[in-house]
């Protein structure tokens, strides 16, 4: 079956450190890949996708790269900020699934001190 | 734009009441879906619907009935409520069900406990 595994938190770090938050997927075929960020209080954003191999998603200095071969999309950011804790979540979408249905991984929260 | 709005923020109810969660969006996305989290589980689908008029099961959707009502509008009932039902619920939208880059816009969610 499809799922996500993302490694557990919580992360804590220092502001101006390098974050990498790390996640792995099991999808039949290849999948889009996704990180989603959730502020606190706040419902999920979209925050990168990837939809095919070594593609990289970028934003808002996150990036993350769509490997095939280690079916991983790791989350990565060179300089952390405290406007940067909340939880991610990385998801996929299955390709030619009837749906755009997202399977989530268990989220990781991310805690930056000044 | 509002997005997607979700009413009520937080609701408490005790074993065996019944309520209905709100859902709406100003998108004019086709899509909507109904998701609860729960610690430690991630995100999981209860119902979507595809396109108004239709509506599927997800990944846990016993305890649960949905209602796509119009385009912009669709419910989530929970008719005899269960502590196991304790949890944040998320709706989303997207313009279309299917599609590579279809986005799903999240709405605030409603912190429900069932007592």
């Amino acid at each position: 079956g499809n799922s996500v595994t993302q490694m557990e938190g919580p992360v804590t770090l220092s502001e101006e450190a390098f974050l990498t938050i790390n996640c792995t997927y099991t999808a039949t075929g290849y999948p889009s890949l996704f990180w989603y960020v959730q502020y606190p209080g706040e419902g999920l954003q979209l925050l990168l996708k990837a939809t095919k191999a070594d593609d990289k998603g970028s934003n808002k200095g996150f990036e993350a790269t769509y490997r095939k071969e280690t079916t991983s999309f790791h989350l990565e950011k060179g300089s952390v900020q405290v406007s940067d804790s909340a939880v991610y979540f990385c998801a996929l979408t299955p390709r030619g699934g009837a749906t755009n249905k997202l399977i989530f991984g268990t989220g990781t929260l991310l805690a930056v001190q000044p | 734009n509002a997005g997607v709005t979700q009413t009520p923020k937080f609701q408490v109810l005790k074993t065996g009441q019944s309520m209905t969660l709100q859902c709406a969006q100003d998108m004019n996305h086709n899509s909507m879906y109904w998701y609860r989290q729960d610690p430690g589980m991630g995100l999981r689908l209860i119902y979507y619907s595809a396109s108004e008029g239709t509506t599927d099961k997800g990944e846990v959707p016993n305890g649960y009935n949905v209602s796509r009502l119009n385009k912009r509008e669709f419910s989530l009932r929970l008719e005899s409520a269960a502590p196991s039902q304790t949890s944040v619920y998320f709706c989303a939208s997207s313009e279309h069900a299917l599609g590579l880059l279809n986005e799903q816009f999240f709405g605030p969610g409603t912190r429900l406990t069932v007592l």
